[in-house]
């Protein structure tokens, strides 16, 4: 079964930081471009990053560059992402997302997410 | 960037009638040496993943129940829902992939009434 699992998302306070896990399982992690979705409240989706099967190629997004950075381990076929100075505009919850092919970019599989509470 | 945007931001519908959600681009994403659109809608119910209804602007993912169309071309595109069912209750996004830093637009909330 083809699955997603996100980890590491919970209550942080402003300027703190946080690694999130995203753990694959039914396929083969390397064999696909990986991103980074999230959702604040009451708002809509916004792509973050993504990174390419090798992990040799990474493009983020313009409200990211700098805070947020995405890498992934083949070999144990999991996807992180590392946020600094986190912000409260931050808090949201974060979700993996897998692109389908190197030509096809949609998402076809999303993990349920991880909710990060930026607070004090 | 290219701006998606989203019309209406809601909508009502009656079980069994149809529902259409439009989506403009502010720029094409349609690669004419491919000669696809490079749009794609998803389907998000609160406390669950979002779901890849339709992908190319008209292609819809395996499993999606054929009352699920996608069209459009260009900067202009259309998800119907062609009889609304209690289940279809969600927000609904669409997103283009043609071009980093891939976008989505605001959402269409889709109710019963």
């Amino acid at each position: 079964q083809v699955q997603l699992v996100e980890s590491g998302g919970g209550l942080v306070k402003p300027g703190g930081s946080l690694r999130l896990s995203c753990a694959a399982s039914g396929f083969t992690l390397s064999d696909h471009y990986m991103s980074w979705v999230r959702q604040a409240p009451g708002k809509g989706l916004e792509w973050l990053l993504y990174i390419t099967g090798s992990g040799g190629a990474i493009y983020d997004a313009d409200s990211v560059r700098g805070r947020f950075t995405i890498s992934r381990d083949n070999a144990k076929n999991s996807l992180y992402l590392q946020i600094n100075s986190l912000r409260a505009e931050d808090t949201a919850v974060y979700y993996c997302a897998r692109e389908r092919t190197e030509e096809s970019r949609y998402f076809d599989v999303w993990g349920r997410g991880t909710l990060v509470t930026v607070s004090s | 960037d290219i701006v998606m945007t989203q019309s209406p931001d809601s909508l009502a519908v009656s079980l069994g009638e149809r529902a259409t959600i439009n989506c403009k681009s502010s720029q094409s994403v349609f690669y004419s040496s491919n000669n696809k659109n490079y749009l794609a809608w998803y389907q998000h119910k609160p406390g669950q993943p979002p779901k890849l209804l339709i992908y190319w602007a008209i292609t819809r993912e395996s499993g999606v129940p054929d009352r699920f169309s996608g069209s459009g071309s260009g900067t202009d595109f259309t998800l119907t829902i062609g009889s609304l069912q209690a289940e279809d209750v969600a927000v609904y996004y669409c997103q283009q992939y043609y071009r980093t830093p891939w976008t989505f637009g605001q959402g269409t909330k889709v109710e019963i009434k």
